[in-house]
């Protein structure tokens, strides 16, 4: 079955960090874009990086850059998201997306992980 | 940025009616190098994550209903449900995908009558 399975979400204090785990199964991620996209509760979908799978192809939207580092596993079939100096507005349920061939709409979402940034 | 509107917020129609959603961008999305709109649709029911409508403003994801239809082109867009079952109650969202960063509409809350 094809599926994304995230991890590493938790309750964290302003200014820390976390990483968070996108385990894919039944197909090959580094065949495919990838990104992560947030939802604050009862807010609406936020994109916040992308890992296109040729070389530059890197991309942050600009309240997580120079905070945020996506990367992936090939071995592992699993992309990550490094998150630091967390803040309160990151607050979030953050989905693992796949994207569709060349283009960056998503046909595969995984059941998210929450991340709380809360003193 | 992208800024990508939604209307309205929300929506209340009833069983076997029909439901507008409209989605204008900022500029338009329509890509010449592939005659394209690059605009889809989402559909996310509460608790679930997002799940794929229409892509290229108007072509159905295989298994998506064909009483949801997508049309539009450039920077205006609408997705119709054509006769509305309880299961569509949910909230639709529209993401353009012509350039970085990929925004989102703020979202429309389908709700029946």
């Amino acid at each position: 079955e094809v599926q994304l399975l995230e991890s590493g979400g938790g309750l964290v204090q302003p200014g820390g960090s976390l990483r968070l785990s996108c385990a894919a199964s039944g197909f090959t991620l580094s065949n495919y874009a990838m990104s992560w996209v947030r939802q604050a509760p009862g807010k609406g979908l936020e994109w916040v990086s992308g890992f296109f799978y040729t070389p530059g192809g890197i991309h942050y939207a600009d309240p997580v850059k120079g905070r945020f580092t996506i990367s992936r596993d090939n071995s592992k079939n699993t992309l990550y998201l490094q998150m630091n100096t967390l803040r309160a507005e990151d607050t979030a349920v953050y989905y693992c997306a796949k994207a569709v061939v060349n283009y960056w709409y998503f046909d595969l979402w995984g059941r998210g992980t929450l991340v709380t940034v809360s003193s | 940025d992208i800024v990508v509107t939604q209307s309205p917020d929300s929506l209340a129609v009833s069983l076997g009616e029909r439901a507008t959603i409209n989605c204008k961008s900022s500029q338009s999305v329509l890509y010449s190098s592939n005659n394209k709109n690059h605009l889809v649709w989402y559909q996310q029911k509460p608790g679930q994550p997002p799940k794929l409508l229409i892509y290229w403003a108007s072509t159905r994801e295989s298994g998506v209903p064909d009483r949801f239809s997508g049309s539009g082109s450039g920077t205006d867009f609408t997705l119709t449900i054509s006769s509305l079952q309880a299961e569509d109650v949910a909230v639709y969202y529209c993401q353009q995908y012509y350039t970085t960063p990929y925004t989102f509409g703020q979202g429309t809350k389908l709700e029946i009558k």
